[in-house]
């Protein structure tokens, strides 16, 4: 079966960091592109951050740039999220999923759609 | 930064048909795509490509794009068509993902 499975999810104190992880299996992970996908409480979805299968193209939403890390290493078909300064409005369940990529028109790296997810894990920023 | 508006809610009658919208400036230039995410659980990908179907599902959503709007079509529906729904495009090296439909089967 295809499937990402996330980890490292918990309870920090704002300012404080953590590292999430999504193990990937069923799937050439070292050819696609994955992303981190996070939903606050009762609210919608807001993407954090892409990587391209080789590390070359790496983009961030512009409310985590500077304090979220996305990293992967393709040998350990896994995923990673560094989070630093962590805040009180970075609590959500963080996703991570998949997807192949496309070049656009002029030329630059472009993701398709997310497919698959995980289920998710729960990050808990609170004093 | 490129924004993605839907209607925060839809319903529709049992055994008919939904429509949800996603409008965007030019969307119909971008590859959309829509994921329905039922209560507790993860996103789901029912339509990449504006109208293309992943394997596993019903031939009852469709979907369509062009101009400044873009549509998730949802054909006899079902109870457990019940869920949230995203549409999503990539724009200025970002994922953007509408603000989420909820789709109430009546």
């Amino acid at each position: 079966d295809v499937q990402v499975v996330e980890s490292g999810g918990g309870l920090v104190k704002p300012g404080e960091s953590l590292r999430l992880s999504c193990a990937a299996s069923g799937f050439s992970f070292s050819s696609y592109s994955m992303h981190w996908v996070r939903q606050a409480p009762g609210k919608g979805l807001e993407w954090v951050s892409c990587i391209s299968s080789s590390s070359t193209s790496i983009y961030y939403a512009d409310s985590v740039k500077g304090r979220f890390t996305i990293s992967r290493d393709n040998a350990k078909n896994s995923l990673y999220l560094q989070m630093n300064s962590l805040r009180a409005e970075d609590t959500a369940v963080y996703y991570c999923a998949s997807s192949n990529n496309y070049y656009d028109r002029s030329g630059y790296w472009a993701p398709n759609w997310l497919d698959p997810w995980g289920q998710g894990t729960l990050v808990t920023v609170s004093s | 930064s490129y924004e993605l508006t839907q209607p925060l809610s839809v319903s529709v009658a049992l055994g008919q048909t939904a429509r949800i919208t996603c409008g965007g400036n030019n969307i119909g230039s971008k590859n959309v795509h829509w994921y329905q995410q039922k209560p507790g659980q993860a996103p789901v990908l029912v339509i990449y490509r504006d109208s293309n179907r992943p394997s596993g599902i019903p031939e009852r959503f469709s979907g369509s794009n062009s101009g400044n709007t873009a549509t998730l079509t949802i054909s006899r529906a079902q109870a457990g068509d019940e869920a949230d729904y995203y549409c999503q495009v990539w724009d200025s090296n970002t994922v953007v993902f509408g603000g989420g439909t909820k789709l109430t089967v009546l």
